[in-house]
């Protein structure tokens, strides 16, 4: 089975751009996370998809948006990037939502905004 | 403020010997466990996970033992190879969810340095 696929690898903006990233969950995975992974802060939970239905969102500005399509795959917005937003964007798929709390990550993609 | 947290970020242990990683964990509402480990340039690895209703378990060489009442994990590794040269994640299912599956709470992870 393919795993978790994450494109672009990576990704250089200039702050005030907007950017998306895409993220394709292994097959039959219906929910999809996304996390910042930063030096600082180290992993932190942005939000999660199941059935196209965002059900969960970490605390985060409202400039972090995501979505999901019918066929599971998300999609990751961030809107006037700041130089803080610079960081390694995960995805994570995993199964029947609540009866597994495994969650499989792709290789991210590394954001940097100059 | 941190719900799961790693307090020492790096570990040098010689090839052979047992790693012993630590994680503390401050929110008693959390009953499931999980390390992750990550190389360089990789995302996160699912490496192995505890019920809060077990104080073991035990995969080939990882064990991670689970203290209820101190709020305390441990992932022991042994013996230590080269391989296991990575940094290791403690987490548990986030806040967000109410201890669903769909977010889980990261430590800022431990540095396992494997010495030859």
């Amino acid at each position: 089975k393919a795993g978790v696929t994450q494109t672009p690898r990576y990704l250089i903006k200039t702050r005030g751009q907007q950017v998306t990233l895409s993220c394709s969950p292994i097959s039959g995975h219906r929910s999809v996370s996304w996390y910042q992974q930063t030096p600082g802060q180290g992993l932190q939970f942005l939000f999660e998809y199941f059935s196209e239905t965002q059900r969960n969102k970490g605390n985060f500005p409202g400039r972090f948006s995501g979505r999901q399509f019918s066929n599971s795959r998300s999609e990751m917005n961030v809107s006037t990037l700041e130089l803080g937003d610079s960081a390694l964007y995960l995805c994570a798929s995993s199964t029947l939502a609540g009866l597994s709390y495994e969650q499989y990550f792709g290789p991210g993609t590394r954001l940097t905004v100059t | 403020d941190q719900q799961v947290k790693q307090n020492s970020p790096s570990l040098s242990v010689q090839e052979g010997r047992i790693s012993i990683l630590n994680c503390d964990y401050t929110n008693s509402m959390f009953d499931y466990f999980l390390w992750y480990k990550k190389y360089p340039a990789e995302g996160p690895t699912f490496l192995i996970s505890i019920s809060s209703i077990k104080d073991k378990n035990e995969d080939g060489r990882f064990t991670v033992f689970l203290n209820k009442s101190a709020k305390h994990l441990s992932l022991h590794i042994v013996p230590s190879q080269p391989g296991d040269s990575a940094v290791y994640f403690c987490a548990a299912p986030s806040e967000y969810s109410g201890g669903g599956a769909d977010g889980l709470t990261f430590g800022k992870g431990t540095h396992l340095i494997i010495q030859p």
